[in-house]
């Protein structure tokens, strides 16, 4: 069974690092891409990146390029999502998802990580 | 960068039809996928590349896609079909992955 399994939810004050992540079972992790996408309050799916695990070829969403580090451990099946320095902004539920081979859907998603940032 | 739109709301009685559209610049000329996300939970894929159902989707889910306008088309609709539905465009040009911004779909 394909599973993605992320970490708990996390509260933190502004100007804080936090990683996140996203651990694969079922599947051949490094055979797939794996994506991060955001959801603020009430609001819709943003795209924010996508790494190929096999090789950690990464690409970015143009409004995320510079805020957030994705990165992949294929050794441990686990992907990454990073802050330097976390905003109230970026408070917000972020999942990761598999996309699918030969698609670019996103055919598995992970339980979400709830990202709470307030002084 | 490529803009794809949702209607912020569709209502349907039960057992009636709902359809929600998902506008974009030449969008038949792209894959389109569409997300089903219940309250408090994480999405879940309901149609890849224009019209497959993945499998465990109920056959009531359908969807097209032409010209500048997709089409998601849930049949026979449920209370339990009452969820927020987002479709997806991976934009080859710039290679990047577009949200519509999701259509809040109400059971009357």
């Amino acid at each position: 069974e394909v599973q993605l399994v992320q970490s708990g939810a996390e509260v933190k004050k502004p100007g804080e690092s936090l990683k996140i992540s996203c651990q694969g079972s079922g599947f051949i992790f490094s055979n797939y891409w794996i994506a991060w996408v955001r959801q603020m309050p009430g609001k819709g799916l943003e795209w924010m990146g996508t790494i190929y695990v096999g090789d950690s070829d990464i690409k970015y969403s143009p409004s995320f390029q510079g805020q957030v580090t994705i990165s992949a451990d294929k050794s441990i099946s686990t992907a990454y999502l990073q802050w330097s320095s976390l905003k109230a902004s970026d408070d917000a539920m972020y999942y990761c998802a598999r996309q699918g081979g030969g698609t670019s859907c996103f055919d598995y998603w992970g339980q979400g990580t709830q990202v709470t940032v307030s002084s | 960068s490529y803009v794809v739109t949702q209607p912020p709301s569709v209502s349907v009685a039960p057992g009636q039809t709902a359809s929600i559209t998902c506008g974009g610049n030449y969008i038949g000329s792209r894959s389109v996928h569409w997300y089903q996300q219940k309250p408090g939970q994480a999405p879940v894929l309901v149609v890849q590349d224009d019209s497959i159902r993945p499998s465990g989707i109920p056959e009531r889910f359908s969807a097209s896609n032409s010209g500048n306008t997709a089409t998601l088309t849930i049949s026979r609709v449920e209370a339990g079909d009452e969820a927020d539905y987002s479709c997806h465009v991976w934009d080859r040009f710039s290679d990047h992955m577009i949200f519509g911004g999701g259509t809040k779909l109400t059971v009357l």
